[in-house]
């Protein structure tokens, strides 16, 4: 079976400096990883998946096999980027595309 | 934006009684699930739906029972709540060949007293 961690459960950093969310996976096959974001009030909304590897409102995230991880990165931290996060891990095969989730990773980016 | 809706936002029900949780989506999207969301558990998957007439369990079914008649729609219920149920309940869905467009629900906020 598939399992996500999350080691954080909170995180504050200052406005402009770097902050890196952890998530680390166990999977014998070979995982799609995605980054989930909700934002106070809002509905769960997809920030970034390791297959597009794409930079979405500044972060990024790298798939590391041989670690296990999928760290969420972003150089500069913004207010607006307060939020929870989770890791989201989907098995490949006949899973229905059922995504197991870490625990999530509430940031707070002070003024 | 609003393709998938739940209702109700938020519900509160006393120990022992049984509460149904809604969800309906306009995409006629294959696949639905119901996840619960709660501190330190981060969002466990209930029940899913690969069709119309095919549900199965996820991580923690015990106590919820889902159907799925039609396909827009896929409701939860609590047979007999408890407070340990007292969470928010996501629902969301996807299509097959779109696995990577996974869309949620405002979700609902159930506090079981």
């Amino acid at each position: 079976a598939q399992r996500v961690t999350q080691p954080e459960k909170l995180l504050s950093v200052f406005k402009g400096a770097p902050v890196e969310l952890k998530c680390n996976y166990s999977y014998s096959g070979s995982p799609e990883l995605f980054w989930y974001v909700q934002y106070s009030r809002q509905r769960l909304q997809l920030l970034l998946r390791h297959i597009s590897r794409e930079s979405i409102k500044g972060f990024t995230a790298d798939l590391n096999k041989g670690e296990t991880s999928f760290h969420l990165k972003k150089p500069f931290a913004q207010e607006e980027d307060s939020a929870m996060y989770y890791c989201a891990l989907r098995a490949g095969g006949t899973s229905y595309g059922k995504l197991t989730f870490g625990q999530g990773t509430i940031l707070t980016v002070h003024p | 934006d609003a393709g998938i809706t739940q209702s109700p936002r938020y519900k509160i029900t006393e120990t022992g009684r049984q509460v149904t949780l809604m969800c309906h989506q306009t995409w006629s999207h294959s696949y639905m699930f119901w996840y619960r969301q709660d501190l330190g558990h981060g969002l466990r998957l209930i029940y899913y739906s690969a069709a119309a007439d095919i549900t199965d369990k996820g991580e923690v079914p015990d106590g919820y029972v889902v159907s799925r008649s039609k396909t827009e729609n896929f409701p939860l219920t609590l047979e007999s709540a408890t407070r340990s149920q007292t969470s928010v309940y996501f629902c969301a869905s996807s299509e097959p060949d779109r696995l990577n467009d996974y869309t949620f629900g405002s979700g609902t906020r159930l506090t079981v007293v």
